[in-house]
């Protein structure tokens, strides 16, 4: 069974733009959820998607957005760049039918973003 | 507010030594708890899941150890290899669903093991 693939792996912006990130879950899990990783935060929690809706949320700006699509794949959004969103993305899947406990999160490669 | 506590920050072993990483947590009410391993620029990976109700989890030369009242965990890693130099995360979750489900993660340690 393929894991959670993240695309792009690596991306440079500048300052004031804005990018989208992509994740696909793994085959049959529904939720998904965003990380932030820097090395002065560690590993923050953004937000998490099931089912195409949004069910939790982390303490970021409204800069930072997501959205899930029907086959489970999710992006997430940052507009108007600033130095201190380069960090480390990663998405993680889990769950499957709902109710089940299925719980362990498995996480993608991540996306490397730099903010110039 | 949850928060996860990882001692030491860093750790160097020789290979073969059985080594001991420590989680600690200050809301005791937790769901489970997963640990993890990073190594450089890459993503996490899976190692051990506990849920509450558990005790411990074993798997391979791994085992994690779970004691909700004392808010605490250990992760040991039995006859060390090079192989298993990485960061060692460990992260809470409090519930199901709703705003209590997301992951709490610890700061890491980051473990080297040298020939």
């Amino acid at each position: 069974k393929a894991g959670v693939t993240q695309t792009p792996r690596y991306l440079i912006k500048t300052r004031g733009q804005q990018v989208t990130l992509s994740c696909s879950p793994i085959s049959g899990h529904r939720s998904v959820s965003w990380y932030q990783q820097t090395p002065g935060q560690g590993l923050q929690f953004l937000f998490e998607y099931f089912s195409e809706t949004q069910r939790n949320k982390g303490n970021f700006p409204g800069r930072f957005s997501g959205r899930q699509f029907s086959n489970s794949r999710s992006e997430m959004n940052v507009s108007t760049l600033e130095l201190g969103d380069s960090a480390l993305y990663l998405c993680a899947s889990s769950g499957g039918l709902a109710g089940a406990r299925t719980d362990t999160q498995y996480f993608g490669p991540g996306t490397r973003l730099t903010v110039l | 507010k949850q928060e996860v506590t990882q001692i030491p920050a860093a750790l160097s072993v020789p290979e073969g030594e059985n080594l001991v990483l420590n989680c600690s947590f200050t809301d005791s009410a937790i769901y489970n708890l997963q640990w993890f391993r990073q190594d450089p620029g890459k993503g996490l990976t899976s190692l051990l899941l506990i849920q509450s109700s558990q005790r411990e989890q074993t798997s391979g030369r791994l085992n994690a150890s779970l004691d909700k009242s004392s808010g605490r965990s250990t992760l040991y890693i039995a006859a060390s290899q090079p192989g298993d130099s990485a960061t060692y995360l460990c992260a809470v979750r409090l519930g199901e669903t709703g705003t209590a489900s997301k992951l709490t993660f610890g700061t890491g340690t980051r473990l080297q093991v040298t020939l």
